[in-house]
């Protein structure tokens, strides 16, 4: 079946530390993003890609990076300048330009510890 | 801009209760429309879509009409299920601009349903 895998579904990293939380799709899906979601916040937007080797910033980029070499990998690195990572993220995926709606991952919820 | 809004919630309801979750947008182009589930510790999942005016979405027993006219896309059930306890969110995408491709979510409304 296809479909979106992220990992690990639970991390924790101590301050200061960079973490890379990994996101796989088997759709053959052109674009990829990555969401924040914080309580009563709803989704942010961090980074997104439409195409290999080019993404762009979100709304919340700062003290994030991602990488696009692959069409079915975009892995998104928090870094210690995210001045508060403890969150749960979310990675999607969409064919073309996503008129058709995205393909959500189960998450990974990041612990601060 | 794009955005959306929704009802806030939490909402609260019996079993077999009618639901309906308010959802309205604002838009720079045409958008299509779209509500997300979320159930605890989950990522989404696509639950209906709307990609012209007057157009139906319907799945699981909710539905939602686009109404262009009042740019609004209400969820409804007739009635509701324990297992319906989730978190809603409506969003819209622009099918053109340099806004292309890009989701706009809701903020969501928690919904629980009691037996």
């Amino acid at each position: 079946d296809g479909g979106i895998t992220q990992s690990p579904k639970y991390l924790f990293r101590k301050e200061g530390q960079n973490v890379t939380l990994s996101c796989e799709q088997n759709l053959n899906h052109d674009a990829m993003y990555w969401y924040r979601q914080d309580p009563g916040q709803g989704l942010r937007l961090i980074y997104y890609s439409q195409i290999v080797n080019d993404f762009q910033k979100g709304d919340i980029a700062e003290g994030y990076s991602v990488s696009r070499e692959k069409k079915e990998s975009f892995p998104l690195t928090v870094t210690s300048a995210q001045k508060n990572p403890t969150a749960f993220y979310l990675c999607a995926s969409s064919m073309g330009q996503g008129l058709s709606g995205y393909t959500f991952g189960s998450g990974t919820r990041l612990t601060v510890v | 801009g794009n955005s959306v809004t929704q009802m806030e919630g939490p909402v609260t309801l019996s079993e077999e209760a009618f639901l309906t979750i308010n959802c309205t947008y604002t838009a720079t182009g045409y958008p299509s429309l779209f509500w997300y589930v979320q159930y605890p510790g989950e990522g989404l999942q696509l639950l209906l879509k709307a990609t012209k005016a007057d157009d139906k979405g319907s799945n699981k027993g909710f539905e939602a009409t686009y109404r262009k006219e009042t740019t609004s896309f209400h969820l409804e059930k007739g009635s509701v299920q324990v297992s319906d306890s989730a978190v809603y969110f409506c969003a819209l995408i622009i099918d053109r601009g340099s806004t292309l491709g890009r989701l706009y979510f809701g903020r969501g409304t928690q919904l629980t349903v009691w037996p």
